[in-house]
């Protein structure tokens, strides 16, 4: 059984350019959370999809936005990148309709922003 | 407001030699308590999920607590594989799917 998996896993973009994350969720899971990981430091959310729509939000800019598609898979879009977003971005997924349990990580997507 | 400290922020042992990180927290209706461990460059890797004050739980040479305050992950003769950065995460209120993440204890442990 595959666990949740994320493309790229490392990614090198310039200022101001876009960028797009891929996640695809555990089996059975309906629920894919994003979240930021800067070097030394604990994850911190971004945002939350569920049937296709942002259902919670973090403390990010609109700069970062996301899409979830019917078959629960998701993907992270950061426009007019900055050095600061230079993070691992990590994928969660779950079962809301097993109240959330069975949280997973991906290994996450390594970003460098030169 | 929601928030999850951890300490110390790194601690190294000489192999066999026990201790303890600390994760406390200040939450709006604690739903779930979470220990992670995550190697460089991987995602966090599920350990154990406490739910009410007084319950542990144990896994080979780690032990985690709750009390109303904190949480204590207890290692007990660790040994170099368990060289790693070991988060906290709270589930708070309403929030089943939202997890608030501590900075996270580096463990180094030397042979």
């Amino acid at each position: 059984d595959a666990g949740v998996t994320q493309s790229p896993t490392h990614l090198i973009k310039t200022r101001g350019q876009q960028v797009t994350l891929r996640c695809s969720p555990k089996s059975g899971h309906d629920t894919v959370s994003w979240y930021q990981q800067a070097l030394g430091q604990g994850p911190q959310f971004i945002f939350q999809y569920y049937e296709e729509e942002e259902r919670q939000r973090g403390n990010f800019p609109d700069r970062f936005s996301g899409h979830q598609f019917p078959n629960y898979s998701s993907e992270l879009n950061v426009n007019a990148l900055l050095l600061g977003d230079s993070a691992l971005y990590l994928c969660a997924s779950s079962s809301r309709r097993q109240g959330g349990y069975g949280y997973t990580f991906g290994s996450g997507t390594r970003l460098t922003v030169v | 407001e929601d928030q999850v400290t951890q300490s110390p922020e790194a601690l190294r042992l000489q192999e066999g030699e026990s201790s303890s990180l600390n994760c406390s927290y200040t939450v709006s209706g604690l739903r779930g308590l979470f220990w992670y461990r995550q190697d460089p460059g991987k995602g966090p890797e599920f350990l154990f999920t406490l739910y009410s004050a007084g319950e542990e739980k144990e896994k080979e040479r780690l032990k985690a607590t709750l009390t109303k305050k904190e949480s204590f992950l207890h290692i007990t003769a660790p040994k170099p594989e368990d060289s790693a950065t070991y988060l906290c995460a709270v589930q708070a209120g309403g929030n089943f799917n939202k997890f608030y993440f501590g900075s996270g204890t580096k463990l180094n442990v030397k042979p």
